[in-house]
């Protein structure tokens, strides 16, 4: 069975651009969350999306947006791109529910570097 | 708002040894409290994970603790192994998402 895939692997953009990075859950599987994790510190809480809908999101600003699709795979934007959104970009997948989180499946990232 | 404050940012020990980190957290309604494991350039994976109905976890080498109380979880990890070396980090549930810990850098030295 396929885990979690993520594309692309390395994007690297440059200041005020747009980055969009893709993410394909586990089969089954119709929650998907995303993490910031810069260099050297942990998993920051970005987005979460189940059933279509954005559930929660961390405190990140707006130009940190996404949506999940009818298939359950899901894109992550950012906008307006600034040096420090350089960082690896994890989604994950969780087959919990609403009412009993669980375990969550993550992808290999995708690593973006502003210049 | 929700945090989760993981110890120590990095620890070393001896082939053979034990290991403690140890993490609180803040929201006193957690009830779902995972270890990950992430080894250099990959992904981070699932080593352990226990619910606030139990107090203690054990799964061969490796064993969580949870006290609801103070709001503490601790990873215990003995005779550790060279591969065994990696960043941990604990998480606990808060509002259907995982919130979680800084990481600590385990180093086993043969």
């Amino acid at each position: 069975e396929a885990g979690v895939t993520q594309s692309p692997t390395h994007l690297i953009k440059t200041r005020g651009q747009q980055a969009t990075l893709r993410c394909s859950p586990i089969s089954g599987h119709t929650s998907v969350y995303w993490y910031q994790q810069a260099l050297g510190l942990g998993l920051q809480f970005l987005l979460w999306y189940d059933e279509g809908e954005e559930r929660n999101r961390g405190n990140f600003p707006p130009r940190f947006s996404g949506r999940q699709f009818p298939n359950y795979s899901s894109e992550l934007n950012v906008n307006a791109l600034e040096l420090e959104d350089s960082a690896l970009y994890l989604c994950a997948s969780s087959g919990g529910t609403r009412g009993n989180t669980g375990e969550l499946f993550f992808g290999e990232g995708s690593r973006l570097t502003v210049l | 708002g929700e945090n989760v404050e993981q110890h120590p940012s990095t620890l070393s020990v001896q082939e053979g040894d034990s290991a403690v980190i140890k993490c609180t957290y803040s929201d006193s309604a957690s009830n779902y409290f995972p270890w990950y494991k992430q080894e250099l350039g990959k992904r981070p994976q699932l080593i352990i994970d226990i619910r606030s109905n139990v107090g203690e976890k054990k799964d061969q080498r490796i064993a969580v603790t949870l006290n609801k109380t103070a709001k503490h979880f601790s990873l215990h990890i003995t005779e550790t192994q060279p591969e065994d070396s990696a960043v941990y980090f604990c998480a606990a549930s808060s509002r259907y998402k995982l919130i979680f810990g800084s990481g600590t850098r385990l180093l086993v030295r043969p």
